[in-house]
């Protein structure tokens, strides 16, 4: 069964940095496209990153410039380094995990149970 | 403002049947990408409840089913049980310089009466 398991919230000062964890079993995090969603607190769902399999990444406006996202394929690991972190950026972070089929792309379809992140003075 | 459109909360009574739009545009599901559905039960982390449009994953009721026109999608639950009582996420893809990006619905709530 796949799993994942996310690590690294906390509480941070404004213009801060965190490091997100996500640990990866039963599925390789290289071969697979891996994405970062966040939900503020009372909110809906936002897109933040993604990694796809051959490599390349992309970033939502919002967190361009500032966050990165990266994997170790000797740890089977996702992260996300975030950086000049705001307010705004206080949320729940998960990582998911993107199905394919030949050329479909088929939703999330494991998601980690999250990490809060809480960015204030 | 989320790109896709959702009803901010729906309500039904036990056995009933309900329906969750989401509307979007010609850059994202009128632009043929397919749409998803996600169930969040409170304090939990989303589940794949739909994938392409109509397709439900392994173990998910059959009381679930989605549907896709034009610039819309529609999720409609059967049946309803005091368990369904969640929010609800469509998902789908926007068009942009850089490639298709994920763009989310606002989330709809589903209230059982």
């Amino acid at each position: 069964e796949a799993q994942l398991v996310e690590s690294g919230g906390g509480l941070v000062q404004p213009g801060g940095s965190l490091r997100l964890s996500c640990a990866a079993s039963g599925f390789t995090v290289s071969s697979n496209h891996m994405r970062w969603v966040r939900q503020a607190p009372g909110k809906g769902l936002e897109w933040v990153s993604v990694l796809f399999s051959g490599g390349s990444s992309y970033y939502a406006d919002s967190v361009k410039g500032r966050f990165s996202i990266s994997r170790d394929i000797s740890k089977n690991t996702l992260f996300l380094q975030m950086n000049s972190l705001r307010a705004g950026d206080t949320a729940v972070y998960y990582c998911a995990r993107e199905d394919r089929f030949g050329g479909n792309l088929r939703g999330f379809d494991y998601w980690g149970q999250g990490t809060l992140v809480t960015v204030s003075s | 403002q989320s790109v896709l459109t959702q009803p901010p909360s729906v309500s039904g009574a036990p056995g009933q049947r309900v329906t969750i739009s989401c509307t979007g545009s010609s850059s994202n599901i009128g632009a043929s990408y397919d749409v998803h559905w996600y169930q969040q039960l409170p304090g939990t982390a989303p589940k794949l409840l739909i994938y392409g449009n109509n397709n439900r994953p392994s173990g998910v009721p059959d009381r679930f089913s989605g549907s896709k026109s034009g610039t819309s999608a529609s999720l409609a639950i059967t049946g309803l049980q005091a368990e369904d009582e969640a929010d609800y996420y469509c998902q789908s893809y926007d068009s942009s310089p850089s490639g298709a990006h994920v763009v989310f619905g606002g989330g709809t709530k589903l209230t059982v009466l």
